[in-house]
């Protein structure tokens, strides 16, 4: 029978337009959240993360917005390339030591 | 640094088998976590360490699944006996919370396939 998986959103852009991917989280209790990029045969790679007495933090390329009212958390990319082209995930840490990680997004970014 | 090693990079294995996943953390890392990730779930976090102590184990799926770290630089995760509903990437994961540093860094994972 077919297999029923996970279904990833997904995004898709082209080369040079800026990238907006959203997650919603869960826990009140959170106060950090940290966006991954994972690309194919290769585990979760840090991008940015973010601090709950902060809305916004910026890196090379990469935005990070936390709206705590909506619990909402965004990840822009600035001018994405082909090398952005991956699952990127979201992850809150509930007030705790551990993440809990959100199903993920594929970005998929075309010439 | 090396960064997380874990090995085996992928494993094939009869129903029944013991499996054991073997993973080096980052030196001076004082956290480790081991999370599974499948298409179904998504990536789950199984249990994790701090200073080699269980901490959290509540995501361990039964009692065919145990995880130990005898010291700061080794761990395992071992199944037995396994089963084909085990076949999923099995990821570790480090950490140094000194300063309030949350950031996990990720090994690159062990392809588990259960036949």
């Amino acid at each position: 029978g077919e297999s029923v998986g996970l279904h990833l959103p997904t995004l898709s852009v082209q080369e040079g337009d800026n990238s907006i991917i959203n997650c919603a989280y869960s826990n009140s209790a959170s106060d950090y959240f940290i966006w991954y990029k994972q690309e194919s045969g290769k585990g979760p790679q840090f991008i940015i993360d973010i601090r709950s007495n902060m809305d916004k933090r910026q890196g090379q390329r990469v935005t990070v917005l936390l709206n705590k009212t909506v619990k909402h958390l965004s990840l822009q990319i600035a001018a994405t390339q082909p090398g952005d082209s991956a699952v990127y995930f979201c992850a809150e840490n509930g007030g705790t030591d551990k993440l809990i990680f959100g199903t993920g997004t594929r970005l998929q970014v075309f010439p | 640094d090396a960064g997380v090693i874990q090995s085996p990079r992928h494993e094939v294995t009869e129903m029944g088998q013991e499996v054991t996943l073997r993973c080096k953390p980052i030196s001076g890392h004082d956290y480790l976590f081991w999370y599974r990730q499948t298409m179904m779930r998504g990536l789950e976090l199984l249990i994790y360490f701090n200073n080699n102590v269980p901490i959290d184990d509540s995501g361990m799926p039964e009692d065919r699944f145990s995880a130990k770290m005898p010291n700061a630089s080794f761990s395992t995760l071992k199944i037995q006996p396994s089963e084909p509903r085990d076949s999923a990437v099995y990821f570790c994961a480090s950490k140094q919370a000194l300063g309030g540093n949350e950031k996990l860094f990720f090994g690159s994972g062990t392809q588990l396939s259960v036949l």
